[in-house]
């Protein structure tokens, strides 16, 4: 079973700032998807990060708002852009264990308090 | 968009107890459901994954059956216990996606 790791764990951001969350997976992976939980409501997918291609992007998520890296098979990067208090969620990273249809194994997620 | 429903929201019973879950999806193009176990700062943790109507699969005290027909699936636990306290999510697979409903959330009583 793939082991995925995010950081950082939690963290209380300024309106108007920036974070970066990181995502390691310890084998490689083709896809990797990056879900958002807002409170009260459920996992949302904000994209599907291909190494090698530009991520795709779910219908009311943009690239200028959640910038995705995927520099290899192992590693992805969410930039959360210019945030406001909306975007206090939990972010988390997944990737499944074989294809896209097989189990999907999730990271512990990012707590994310916007002030 | 997959419309995926789960009943009850949430759900408190006393240890011991059985119960289970619904999880509501369209039943055309159907390709998988996702069951998985979510607790308070931990990672979402796969239950199963049910391709076949009629499947019906079994893990310790939870099992789960599927009606891709009617589109539905009951997730059941038997003798629940306090660790058994989670958000339960379906998670119907839409070609290569996963689109997870709004979960159960069970709280088990000592």
């Amino acid at each position: 079973s793939a082991v995925i790791s995010q950081k950082p764990s939690r963290d209380i951001c300024q309106r108007g700032t920036s974070l970066t969350i990181q995502c390691q997976v310890d084998s490689q992976v083709t896809m990797m998807f990056w879900y958002r939980q807002q409170p009260g409501q459920s996992l949302t997918l904000i994209a599907t990060a291909n190494q090698g291609s530009e991520a795709t992007y779910e219908s009311g998520f943009v690239i200028d708002k959640f910038p995705i890296s995927r520099p290899n098979l192992t590693f992805s990067t969410l930039t959360v852009s210019n945030m406001s208090p909306e975007d206090s969620s939990i972010y988390l990273c997944s990737a499944p264990r074989g294809g896209s249809t097989d189990t999907q194994y999730f990271g512990p997620g990012t707590r994310l308090t916007v002030l | 968009i997959l419309n995926v429903e789960q009943s009850p929201q949430s759900l408190h019973v006393q240890e011991g107890d059985s119960t289970n879950f619904t999880c509501s999806f369209p039943s055309s193009n159907f390709y998988a459901l996702h069951w998985y176990r979510w607790e308070t700062a931990k990672s979402p943790e796969a239950l199963f994954v049910m391709t076949l109507n009629g499947d019906e699969k079994k893990k310790g005290r939870i099992s789960a059956t599927l009606n891709t027909k009617e589109g539905y699936s009951y997730l059941y636990i038997k003798g629940s216990q306090p660790e058994d306290s989670a958000t339960y999510l379906c998670a119907p697979l839409d070609t290569d996606k996963l689109i997870f409903g709004t979960g159960t959330r069970l709280q088990v009583f000592p």
